[in-house]
């Protein structure tokens, strides 16, 4: 089966700086990707690893590590308009994405 | 930039009454998706579609589900009778290439959300 956790919330600054984990147990492993969500809106790519270490893009950067099924997305410089869910998926075999409930953050100013 | 998009952005329907939320997905991508978000849930896998057939559904993806690519550009998914579970908001996305190939993003459309009342 499949479990992806990630809290369920975390509120921050304008200007700080926010981790979010998730923390998975698949069968098969072939990509984690990072979603953002506004609500009522789309999920929008934000990253992807597939190999351990960190990707950055930006002000946001991802880290995974394979070997303890662990995966973080770093956002720096909060801003308001990164208010907004923020959503763990796994790709395991073949092409379908295992969505985390999403950690809705809070930036407060 | 290219998008997914699907109409209608909002569909209220009574139980038992068929529905057909279309999708068209960007132009040159190959697999097409739909997921599902129930208000307050995660984001749920219905089934995948590639070369005109379903490579992959979910448990949810039942008799009463279907896909359709009735043309070059449309992608649609039909609930034969509505159910008032089935009230949600539905998410069609399209990938351009092979789960193997790195970085396959999946692009999701706007949705829509389907009330059943």
């Amino acid at each position: 089966g499949q479990n992806i956790d990630q809290p369920t919330e975390m509120t921050a600054t304008e200007g700080a700086i926010v981790q979010i984990n998730c923390t998975y147990q698949t069968s098969g492993f072939n990509g984690l990707f990072w979603y953002q969500q506004h609500a009522g809106e789309a999920p929008t790519f934000l990253s992807y690893n597939v190999l351990d270490g960190l990707e950055e893009k930006g002000r946001f950067s991802s880290f995974l590590s394979r070997s303890k099924g662990y995966s973080y997305l770093l956002l720096k410089e909060l801003q308001m308009k990164d208010s907004a869910s923020y959503l763990c998926a796994v790709r395991a075999a073949g092409n379908k994405l295992t969505f985390g409930g999403g950690t809705r953050v809070l930036v407060k100013p | 930039e290219p998008e997914v998009t699907q109409t209608p952005s909002h569909q209220v329907t009574q139980m038992g009454q068929e529905v057909i939320l279309r999708c068209v997905p960007i132009s040159n991508h190959l697999y097409f998706y739909w997921y599902r978000q129930i208000l307050g849930q995660k984001v749920e896998f219905l089934v995948s579609f590639y070369n005109n057939e379903i490579s992959e559904k979910s448990e949810i993806f039942d008799d009463q589900f279907s896909v359709e690519r009735p043309d070059g550009s449309n992608f649609t998914l039909k609930i034969r009778s509505t159910k008032l579970e089935d009230s949600a908001m539905y998410f069609c996305a399209s990938s351009q290439r092979r789960d193997r190939e790195i970085h396959n993003e999946q692009f999701f459309g706007p949705g829509t959300r389907l009330t059943v009342l």
